[in-house]
C-alpha cells in the first residue's frame, strides 16, 4: 500500500476561493514535501516541512504538518488560474536511505 | 541554462527492443535519481545514485539498469522492453543529506507497442 495518500483526488474551484489538499502517511518521517506538477511537465518542489515543525508558509501557500495524526495539508490562498495544475506530497521516510515516497497526487482545477 | 535535461521527450518502440534514456543536471548535485509515473500519475523511485554509487534500487527488474559515469549524469538502459514498460519517467537531482528538495527532468514518455 501507499505511504502517501492525498484527498481530494480532484478539485475544482472558482479563481480567487482557497484550496486545501491533504495528505496522508503511514510510517514516521524526516520530513514532508509538496510539489505541484503541470500537466505533461516535471515536477517541481512547492515547500518542505520538517518533522519537528507544525507549520509553514511560502507567499500563497500553507502547509500544516501533524504528526500525531500523521497527516499534513497544503493550503492555497487567493487562487489562481495558473495554479491550474496537479498537487504531490512526498515523504521522507527515516528508515534507511533517503528517498521521496509520492502519493498519487491531487488534481487541482481553478475555473476563472 | 537548463537544470536537470532528459533526452529524449518521446519514444514510441516495439516491444523487445532495448532503448536508453539520458538524464544530465547542472546544478551540481551529488545525488541522481529515475522515477517512473504511471497512467494514474502514481509516482514510484527506480534508482537512486550518490557520488556515481547505486544507493536504492527498489525491486526494478534487471532488465532496466542505471549508468552514472559521472556526478551529473545518469542514464537509464532498458532491455527487451515490455508493454508494461510504457509510463512516463523522470530524473531528479538534489544534494545530498534528508532534507534536500528534488529537481525533476521535464520528462520521458516511453510507448511500447
Amino acid at each position: 500500500s501507499q505511504q502517501g495518500e492525498e484527498d481530494p483526488q480532484a478539485l475544482s474551484i472558482q479563481e480567487g476561493e482557497n484550496a486545501t489538499m491533504n495528505c496522508s502517511y503511514k510510517t514516521s518521517i524526516n520530513n514532508l514535501q509538496w510539489y505541484r506538477q503541470n500537466s505533461g511537465r516535471g515536477l517541481v518542489h512547492l515547500i518542505l516541512i520538517r518533522s519537528n515543525e507544525r507549520e509553514k508558509h511560502s507567499g500563497r501557500l500553507r502547509v500544516t504538518l501533524d504528526t500525531s495524526k500523521k497527516s499534513s495539508s497544503l493550503l492555497i490562498t487567493a487562487s489562481r488560474a495558473a495554479d491550474t495544475a496537479s498537487y504531490f506530497c512526498a515523504t521522507d521516510i527515516i528508515q534507511g536511505a533517503q528517498k521521496l515516497v509520492f502519493g498519487q497526487g491531487t488534481r487541482l482545477t481553478i475555473n476563472p | 541554462d537548463t537544470a536537470v535535461s532528459q533526452t529524449p521527450k518521446y519514444l514510441v518502440t516495439q516491444m523487445g527492443n532495448d532503448k536508453s534514456i539520458k538524464c544530465e543536471q547542472n546544478l551540481g548535485h551529488d545525488t541522481m535519481y529515475w522515477y517512473k509515473q504511471d497512467s494514474k500519475k502514481f509516482l514510484k523511485i527506480m534508482f537512486s545514485y550518490n557520488n556515481k554509487e547505486l544507493i536504492i534500487n527498489e525491486t526494478v527488474p534487471n532488465r532496466f539498469s542505471p549508468k552514472s559515469p559521472d556526478k551529473a549524469h545518469l542514464n537509464l538502459h532498458i532491455n527487451s522492453l515490455e508493454l508494461g514498460d510504457s509510463a512516463v519517467y523522470f530524473c531528479a537531482s538534489s544534494q545530498s543529506g534528508r532534507a534536500a528538495e528534488q529537481y525533476f527532468g521535464p520528462g520521458t514518455r516511453l510507448t511500447v507497442t
